[in-house]
């Protein structure tokens, strides 16, 4: 069972901006560990899109953004393009659970 | 280019033991921790347990007293296992490279994935 919550589902049309959520307590992201973001698309294995709160690796788009704000977080999409529709979910720290934690996850579909 | 690999059996029956094994390339394991992270079909991942460079071991509290993980480092291997395979086990198994301070880490990357399925 996740500790981390996030929306089942978010649409949005191409060009759109879509924002998701992940909200925690405070034994994990209100504790102020770090929160970061994978994107999941159909069949393939979870890919790292964000991390330490608001960083992108290399190759991935400025178009994906995150922020953290007390025992929550949120991923932004602006531009929303049809290759951007997947699952994307949360992790964090629980120092109740002393380990790393997933969000439920949010399917997105581009309309 | 760091890369990871996840082999094992596709199928175990109920009460048997799963043994997985995650070949790493691209990094040493005298340097760097690889997870264990599964995930049941058509739900979020879980995390399952870590090897540090230094051997040290973690488990998720849950399943901590049914998995074993260990390393070697001389064949770039990791190797996890679980007893009493129960059919709410069926899912995908991956491993994944450890980037940064424990409790701040995210994984990057991932292995494809192998997915079990446990059934009689």
């Amino acid at each position: 069972q996740s500790v981390l919550t996030q929306p089942p589902s978010v649409s949005g049309a191409p060009g759109q901006r879509v924002t998701l959520s992940c909200t925690g307590s405070s034994s994990n992201i209100g504790a102020g560990y770090d929160v970061h973001w994978y994107q999941q698309l159909p069949g393939t294995a979870p890919k790292l899109l964000i991390y330490g709160n608001r960083n992108r690796p290399s190759g991935v788009p400025d178009r994906f953004s995150a922020s953290k704000s007390g025992t929550s977080a949120s991923l932004a999409i602006t531009g929303l393009q049809a290759e951007d529709e997947a699952d994307y979910y949360c992790q964090s720290y629980d120092s109740s659970l002393s380990g790393s934690v997933f969000g439920t996850g949010t399917k997105v579909t581009v309309l | 280019q760091v890369t990871l690999k996840e082999s094992g059996p596709v199928l175990v029956k109920p009460t048997e033991t799963l043994t997985l094994t995650c070949n790493v390339s691209g990094f040493s394991l005298s340097s760097g921790g690889v997870s264990w992270i599964r995930q049941p079909p058509g739900k979020a991942p879980e995390w399952l347990a870590h090897i540090f460079s230094n051997d040290e071991e973690l488990y998720s509290t849950s399943l901590k007293s049914r998995l074993t993980i260990s390393k070697d480092t001389s064949k770039s291997q990791v190797v996890l296992s679980m007893t009493n395979m129960d059919p709410v086990d069926t899912a995908t198994y991956y491993c994944a490279r450890l980037v940064g301070l424990w409790s701040y880490n995210c994984f990057d990357p991932w292995g494809q994935g192998t997915l079990v399925t446990v059934s009689s």
